[in-house]
């Protein structure tokens, strides 16, 4: 079974900083998917960022950065500029891509992020 | 298009009473799930469906039945709601090809609280 794990429950950042937010996962698969998901105080589940597997090339969406190492097994978020919006929980996951398995992915426990003015 | 919809939004429930909790999607989309939220355990997936009449169950299925009788709505069933149900539930819909584009969208949950 795949598993992701979040090592830092809570992390903090000063407005304008950058912080890495940390996630490794477990499986046998070849072909996946990883996902960072905000989720702000309104609980809405917000995508961020997405990875393929297949891809050598790092994924970028504005100040939103990952570094996708595949035989270590770590997808950590890089979160450049912070801004007191970016306060909120993030969600390392993981789907596989075989046909048909677009109905699960498998969360980590999250990650608590703190952006001090 | 309205995305995922869920209803209600928060719900205090007591013990044994029954509650279905609500969810809807106009994008068409196959797949439908279930998950729960609880603090410091991330999101575990209760039911999953691929389409009209056919579900089956995830990680944490005891106590919650579902049911597919169309592609828009995935109803959630506690027959029996439990204190150890309460939870943030989230419902999230997707296609089925699997492509990175197609990832799932989520509503924008329930708060369940059973006394």
């Amino acid at each position: 079974a795949q598993t992701v794990t979040q090592s830092q429950p809570e992390m903090s950042v000063q407005e304008a900083e950058t912080v890495t937010l940390s996630c490794t996962y477990d499986t046998s698969e070849s072909d996946y998917y990883l996902f960072w998901y905000k989720q702000p105080p309104s609980r809405q589940m917000i995508l961020v960022i997405r990875q393929e597997a297949y891809k050598q090339q790092n994924a970028t969406e504005n100040r939103f950065s990952v570094n996708f190492q595949k035989a270590a097994k770590s997808f950590s978020l890089k979160i450049s500029d912070s801004q007191l919006g970016d306060a909120a929980m993030y969600f390392c996951a993981y789907r596989k891509n075989s046909g048909g398995s677009n109905y699960k992915l498998t969360f980590g426990k999250g990650t608590l992020l703190t952006v001090n003015p | 298009n309205a995305g995922v919809t869920q209803t209600p939004k928060f719900q205090v429930l007591k013990t044994g009473q029954s509650m279905t909790l609500q969810c809807a999607q106009d994008m068409n989309h196959e797949y439908m799930s279930w998950y729960r939220q609880d603090p410091g355990m991330g999101l575990r997936l209760i039911h999953y469906s691929v389409g009209a009449g056919i579900t089956d169950q995830g990680e944490v299925p005891n106590g919650y039945n579902v049911s597919r009788s169309t592609t828009e709505d995935f109803p959630l069933r506690l027959l029996s709601a439990a204190p150890s149900q309460t939870s943030v539930y989230f419902c999230a819909s997707s296609p089925p090809s699997g492509r990175a584009g197609d990832t799932q969208y989520f509503g924008p949950g329930t708060r369940l609280t059973v006394l």
